[in-house]
């Protein structure tokens, strides 16, 4: 298996620009997170998915953040009007949730500056 | 809400043990995850603790105690590769995750 798909690796965008994050989870898993990192917050959970619907977004910071999950296989972060505070780490993990199996697996992130 | 505290760093050096400690505040839990980050990479899973006690998994070791509010994380036999960010985790009802600050572990040779 390939793991879970982040692109892309690296962003840069100027304020006020909208920026899409992109996320396929490892095949089979029903459960999708995203989290962001930064070095003031840490690793912070924006939202999840179950089975592609939404179930907490208590996370997401403001209205300009946005995700959706039209299928199994995909799932987007967009930031709406981007903000320089915005500049971080975005990962997407993804997991099979079982009685014994509590591994969440992390895609490599996607490095967002803002400027 | 939740929170967790864990030291912010250790060193130690090749071939030593070591501990990391993590306390945490919570109306309830799952379990106790722990994660390694290296620099500029993503987190990995470690360990999973759902009940209290030692799990062993190769030189890797972690404890709960739920009546503490304690768990730890035990690394044996210290490698140079071992040098990583260290996080703990409450997971909650869907497995979703609260990390700790995350603790920066330097292995000496």
């Amino acid at each position: 298996d390939a793991g879970v798909i982040q692109s892309p690796r690296h962003e840069v965008t100027e304020m006020g620009q909208e920026v899409t994050l992109r996320c396929k989870p490892i095949s089979g898993h029903d459960y999708l997170f995203w989290y962001r990192q930064t070095m003031m917050r840490g690793l912070e959970l924006l939202i999840y998915f179950n089975n592609n619907v939404p179930i907490d977004d208590s996370g997401m910071p403001e209205d300009r953040f946005s995700a959706k999950m039209p299928n199994a296989s995909f799932s987007t972060l967009k930031i709406q009007p981007s903000e320089p505070r915005d500049s971080a780490v975005y990962f997407c993990a993804s997991s099979f949730r079982t009685a014994l199996q509590e591994t969440q697996y992390f895609g490599p992130g996607t490095r967002l500056l803002v400027l | 809400g939740q929170s967790l505290e864990q030291p912010s760093e250790v060193t130690a050096v090749e071939g030593a043990i070591v501990q990391i400690n993590c306390t945490y505040q919570t109306s309830g839990f799952y379990g106790l995850s722990w994660y390694q980050q290296h620099d500029g990479g993503a987190p990995t899973f470690l360990s999973y603790n759902a009940l209290d006690g030692l799990e062993e998994t190769g030189r890797f070791s972690s404890f709960l105690s739920r009546s503490d509010s304690y768990g730890y994380l035990l690394l044996q036999e210290l490698q140079m590769k071992d040098s990583a960010s260290y996080f703990c985790a409450l997971s909650g009802s869907a497995r979703q995750l609260t990390f700790g600050s995350g603790t920066q572990l330097t292995v000496l040779p």
